[in-house]
C-alpha cells in the first residue's frame, strides 16, 4: 500500500527558515498536500501541489516536489513562534479521493 | 474556505455507553465524508469512507459494528462509538470532500473523547 514518511521533529530559532521533508511511494499520487495542526485542533490546509509541477510558493510557505525520488518539502521562511505546530505531509491516492498522511513532523520554534 | 463543524468538541463518558459525533459541512454539500482517529502524537488513520445515502465503507481492522457511521444527509455525518472502552479514547477527526473545490477534503476540528 501506499507510505508516507516524515522525519518526527524539527527545532529551529525563531527568524530562521524550516524545512520539512516527506517522502511518499505511490507515484499515482495527484495532490500533495501539507496541513498544520496545532495543540487539541484540528487539521489546517497549508498548501497543495499538482503533481505535474515541481514549486510551488506562497507567501512564506514554499513547496518543492521532486517527483522522480518521491520527495516532498515545505520550507517556511521567516519562520515565527506561531508556526510551532505538527505539520502533515498527505497524498491524494486517486482511489475515491482517500488521503495517505505522514507520521507529522514537530516544528518547535525557540525565541 | 468551506467550514466543517463537530460536536461535540469534548465528550467524557463511562464505560459501555455509546457516543454519538456529528460532522457537518456547513456552506456545501458533502457526498463524502471521512472520520479519521489520532491517537496521542501519532497520525491520523482513516477508519472509514462515509457516503450520503450509501453504507460506509470501512478500513481494515476497524469494526463497524463498533464504529456506526450514518451519512443520512448531504450535510451531515454521525458517527458512533458503541459500547465504548478506555481503549476507545481518542481524537475524532472528521473532513468532508467538496467536489466544487477540485475535491479538497476541508477538516473538523475534532471530537476529544475519553472513556472512563
Amino acid at each position: 500500500g501506499e507510505d508516507v514518511e516524515q522525519s518526527l521533529f524539527l527545532s529551529v530559532r525563531e527568524g530562521d527558515s524550516s524545512v520539512i521533508n516527506c517522502t511518499y511511494t505511490d507515484s499515482s499520487s495527484t495532490y500533495l498536500y501539507w496541513y498544520k495542526q496545532e495543540p487539541g485542533a484540528g487539521l489546517q490546509l497549508l498548501t497543495y501541489i499538482f503533481s505535474n509541477m515541481d514549486m510551488k510558493q506562497d507567501q512564506r510557505l514554499t513547496v518543492l516536489l521532486n517527483k522522480k525520488d518521491k520527495h516532498l518539502s515545505l520550507r517556511i521562511a521567516d519562520t515565527q513562534t506561531g508556526d510551532s505546530a505538527i505539520y502533515f505531509c498527505a497524498e491524494n491516492n486517486n482511489a475515491g479521493n482517500m488521503l495517505t498522511f505522514g507520521g507529522g513532523t514537530r516544528l518547535m520554534v525557540k525565541p | 474556505g468551506a467550514v466543517v463543524s463537530q460536536h461535540p468538541s469534548r465528550v467524557i463518558c463511562k464505560s459501555g455507553t455509546s457516543v454519538k459525533i456529528e460532522c457537518r459541512s456547513l456552506d456545501f454539500q458533502a457526498t463524502t465524508m471521512f472520520w479519521y482517529r489520532q491517537f496521542p502524537k501519532q497520525s491520523l488513520m482513516l477508519m472509514a469512507t462515509s457516503n450520503e445515502g450509501s453504507k460506509a465503507t470501512y478500513e481494515q481492522g476497524v469494526e463497524k459494528d463498533k464504529f456506526l457511521i450514518n451519512h443520512a444527509s448531504l450535510t451531515l455525518s454521525t458517527l458512533t462509538v458503541t459500547s465504548a472502552h478506555p481503549e476507545d479514547s481518542s481524537f475524532y477527526i472528521c473532513s468532508a470532500l467538496d467536489r466544487g473545490s477540485y475535491n479538497e477534503q476541508f477538516f473538523g476540528p475534532g471530537t476529544r473523547l475519553t472513556v472512563l
